[in-house]
């Protein structure tokens, strides 16, 4: 079956401008994981979502990031007034369950490059 | 709060020779624990993981890994590198506890180089 997917691959953006990234997650999936990958700081949390349970925002970095997921499946990362420093791999992930018990499955990661 | 520490950000090992890759925690209670692998321009993959039981797990590719309580470590190994082994491995643990909200903490990172 179709693993989780990301789009666009790669987006070159101006500081300033608005960027929306998309996950869709497998199907039946329900925890829905976003990750920031930059050179020299690692894989940073961000967000988390559980089916209906409110989100785990406690990884986002600033107000200008935003996240929401509708219908339980596909899931927007959102970053506003975009800078440089927003420049990173921004990885989407999810899972069955529990991660203990349900390991999470990446996407290829959404590119982010700001001019 | 916890953290993951990954002792070597480049591993450089020949072919054929033994692959090891060194993670310690820092909990007093010792977190679920995985071994992730990321090849150029793709996600992460699971290799292997260690919830409860047996300390010596196996993963895909011919990997392992072992859980030393008194050492807090993971260290991930392999017997003998192949040239496809070449990529970013990277430790992660999650917190046990059902106030866990299942959310990963990352090493650096890793990058294994193989040498023919």
């Amino acid at each position: 079956g179709a693993g989780v997917s990301q789009s666009p691959s790669n987006k070159v953006t101006e500081k300033g401008k608005d960027v929306e990234l998309r996950c869709d997650p497998i199907s039946g999936h329900t925890a829905l994981y976003w990750y920031r990958q930059s050179l020299g700081q690692g894989l940073e949390f961000l967000i988390y979502f559980q089916g209906n349970s409110a989100p785990d925002k406690s990884g986002l970095p600033s107000d200008r990031f935003s996240a929401e997921r509708t219908g339980g499946s596909v899931s927007t990362l959102t970053i506003q007034r975009t800078q440089q420093e927003d420049s990173a791999v921004y990885l989407c992930a999810s899972s069955m369950a529990q991660i203990y018990n349900s390991p999470l499955h990446f996407g290829n990661g959404t590119r982010l490059t700001v001019t | 709060a916890q953290s993951v520490t990954q002792l070597g950000s480049h591993v450089s090992v020949s072919e054929g020779a033994l692959v090891l890759l060194r993670c310690n925690y820092s909990s007093s209670v010792p977190p679920y624990l995985f071994w992730y692998v990321q090849y150029p321009n793709q996600g992460l993959q699971l290799l292997l993981k260690y919830t409860t039981g047996a300390t010596l797990v196996k993963g895909i590719n011919g990997f392992e890994a072992e859980f030393k309580k008194s050492e807090t470590s993971f260290h991930l190994t392999k017997p003998s590198a192949h040239m496809s082994d070449a990529a970013e491995y990277f430790c992660a643990v999650t917190p046990k506890g059902s106030g866990n909200t299942g959310k990963l903490i990352f090493g650096q990172g890793t990058t294994l180089q193989v040498k023919p």
